[in-house]
């Protein structure tokens, strides 16, 4: 079974530019979720989906973040502008029903903003 | 509000030695919990949860963790460290019926040869 795909794995920019993350979950998963992970910090959930619909996205940054899942597979993770502070790894994450079950994490996109 | 504490961001054993990575939390409801372990440039792996019945939970690589409600305490056990135990692991939990994992700032463990 194939694990959940993150690309890029790296990715260098400049403060006020945008960037895009994509993930591609475990065939059949419902719900997908995106994760910000400071250098040493637990991660932190951005935006969770169940399906098509959004269940959680009550810490994303939505004056510039945003994210989509189009047809309940993949997503996108958009940064427009990115910040400093946006400087991160951004993990996705997908589970077969709903967060109380188990997990499965891509490897995760490295950001850095400078 | 749920959260997570683990108390020690560095723990170094010597290889054999016990391992203890401790973890309390907070939550109004009976929560479900986990330990997840980090491999340096990797993504998150379940080791262990707890969601309901013993206490006592087994998970991969030799680990076991107990919920103690009193305690409020989910502390990750392992009898004999082994250097491939190198890595960072996360607490996380949930209330039952909710939908957002809070996750720990992780514990970092070092194993000595």
């Amino acid at each position: 079974e194939a694990g959940v795909a993150q690309s890029p794995r790296y990715k260098i920019i400049e403060k006020r530019q945008s960037v895009a993350f994509w993930c591609n979950p475990i065939s059949g998963h419902a719900t997908l979720y995106w994760y910000q992970q400071i250098l040493g910090q637990g991660p932190k959930l951005l935006i969770q989906f169940q399906n098509n619909g959004v269940v959680d996205d009550s810490q994303l940054p939505k004056d510039r973040f945003s994210a989509e899942r189009l047809k309940g597979v993949d997503s996108t993770l958009k940064i427009q502008p990115a910040k400093l502070e946006d400087s991160a790894v951004y993990l996705c994450a997908s589970s077969p029903r709903d967060s109380e079950d188990t997990q499965y994490f891509g490897p995760g996109t490295r950001l850095t903003v400078l | 509000a749920q959260s997570v504490t683990q108390l020690g961001s560095h723990v170094s054993v010597s290889e054999g030695a016990l391992v203890l990575l401790r973890c309390n939390y907070s939550s109004s409801v009976p929560p479900y919990l986990f330990w997840y372990v980090q491999y340096p440039n990797q993504g998150l792996q379940l080791l262990l949860k707890y969601t309901t019945g013993a206490t006592l939970v087994k998970g991969i690589n030799g680990f076991e963790a107990e919920f103690k409600k009193s305690e409020t305490s989910f502390h990750l056990t392992k009898p004999s460290a082994h250097m491939s135990d190198a890595a960072e692991y996360f607490c996380a939990v949930i209330n039952t019926g909710g939908f957002k994992t809070i996750f720990g700032a992780g514990t970092r463990l070092f194993v000595k040869a």
